[in-house]
């Protein structure tokens, strides 16, 4: 057990509205990575970090943002939620970034209606 | 773009009979892992490999990881039930990893 937990674990929003999704790891790992899951493409990664206001965009990061103010928070905000962001969101986290060994957090489901 | 290609997508099989997946790239990678995830749940990692060449044996698991380190393998003996799940491969690089599609492992009773 990592020490990841995710939420909201469930969320209905409507188009155009903000969201936010909270990551919380509890033993102070320096790397956090956010991912969206969708049927047939696997985990795609659309921001992580390295640190504390540290962060870098991932393969798919248009329309989110990210913040990190403290090691154990990592926030992913949809800045005008679409339909099209309707997925499984995942945190994760890496022990060590050299390992790459990642572990993850239950995810949230959010549908865009 | 995947970076990772993963086969097949889907596999059947009847508890007891062995099957292996598959995990092909075009890049090298510096260290190779396999996750398996259940249904509402996140990917749990299994392995990891780093050594081109290398295999890991985890139970009933067999990790192999390519000599050129673009590609690996996972091959289940006598499978059961329980090894039901998404199998997923993933690259590493630059800190960050890329993942395969996955693949849809069902062990019928």
């Amino acid at each position: 057990d990592a020490g990841i937990t995710q939420s909201p674990r469930h969320k209905v929003t409507e188009t155009g509205t903000p969201v936010t999704l909270r990551c919380h790891q509890t033993e102070n790992h320096r790397y956090m990575y956010w991912y969206r899951q969708d049927p047939g493409h696997g985990l795609r990664l659309i921001h992580y970090s390295y640190g504390v206001k540290d962060t870098d965009k991932g393969e798919v990061s248009d329309g989110y943002s990210v913040s990190r103010s403290k090691t154990e928070d990592f926030l992913l905000t949809l800045e005008s939620a679409t339909s099209s962001q309707t997925s499984v969101y995942f945190c994760a986290i890496s022990r060590t970034g050299n390992s790459y060994e990642q572990y993850f957090g239950p995810g949230t489901r959010l549908t865009v209606t | 773009t995947q970076l990772l290609e993963q086969s097949p997508q889907f596999l059947s099989i009847q508890e007891g009979e062995n099957l292996t997946v598959y995990c092909n790239s075009s890049s090298v990678f510096s260290s190779l892992q396999w996750y398996r995830q259940e249904p509402g749940e996140g990917p749990v990692l299994l392995v990891t490999v780093v050594t081109g060449g290398e295999v890991k044996k985890l139970k009933r698991l067999t990790f192999q990881f390519g000599d050129a380190r673009k590609d690996s393998s996972l091959h289940i003996t006598a499978a059961q039930p329980g090894d039901t799940g998404l199998y997923l491969c993933a690259g590493g690089g630059d800190y960050k990893l890329s993942f395969g599609a996955g693949t849809t492992v069902t062990v019928r009773a």
